[in-house]
């Protein structure tokens, strides 16, 4: 069945440095790629989307990138900051599919 | 605009009781979905409501079930619960449905089973 996988389950970086998370995917039909962050206590909150027309996708300090030929996609946050901290999901989906697949999740650590 | 409500925050159950979490999504959204998080499997879907209907289902048994009113709420029952059944079980709603667009998570509900 669909499968996501999601590399590393934990990372520490620097303060100030980048951090990058990677996501394959099993199911080629897959046109829906979204990355949610999840603070301790909370509910996942999504942080930035990418759709299967377009390869890569920048806000502020975060970035996505999507290979649609090697079915992977990468979450790069540079600058890391103290509040980048928390465990985040990538996530997989197709139109008209009404199911998601998430990955297991990164725990990102952001050392002073 | 209020956000995704979760009740109970936590339960302690003990094995074999069944316990009904319920979900108020965010006004004018008609989908619902429901997630299941441990710390070794990460989110995993459970179903998805639309307009009272359920859409698609996750690979958990049959004692994991659920419905949707007509004012959107949603309520997940798991029946004969089992030590394994202990997770964070959140819910969560969007205009559409699960498939491409955002997802607005409550902050969950906390089960013991003990």
């Amino acid at each position: 069945g669909e499968n996501v996988e999601q590399h590393p389950s934990t990372l520490s970086v620097q303060e100030g440095d980048s951090a990058v998370i990677k996501c394959t995917y099993s199911d080629s039909a897959s046109n829906y790629f979204p990355w949610y962050k999840q603070e301790l206590g909370k509910g996942p909150q999504l942080i930035i989307d990418i759709r299967s027309n377009v390869g890569e996708k920048k806000d502020q300090r975060i970035a996505v990138t999507l290979n649609k030929t090697a079915k992977h996609f990468s979450l790069h946050i540079t600058e890391t900051q103290p509040e980048d901290s928390a465990v985040y999901f990538c996530a997989a989906s197709r139109d008209r599919d009404d199911k998601i697949i998430f990955g297991k999740g990164t725990r990102l650590h952001i050392l002073p | 605009k209020a956000g995704v409500t979760q009740t109970p925050r936590y339960l302690i159950k003990t094995r074999g009781q069944q316990v009904t979490l319920s979900c108020s999504p965010i006004s004018g959204h008609r989908s619902v979905s429901w997630y299941q998080q441990t710390p070794g499997q990460g989110l995993q879907f459970l179903f998805e409501y639309f307009s009272e209907t359920q859409r698609n289902k996750g690979n958990f048994p049959g004692r994991f079930s659920g419905r949707q009113f007509s004012n959107s709420r949603s309520e997940m029952n798991v029946s004969t619960l089992e030590l394994g059944d202990s997770a964070l079980y959140l819910c969560a709603s969007s205009l559409g449905g699960v498939s491409s667009e955002k997802l607005f998570f409550g902050s969950g509900t906390q089960l013991s089973v003990l």
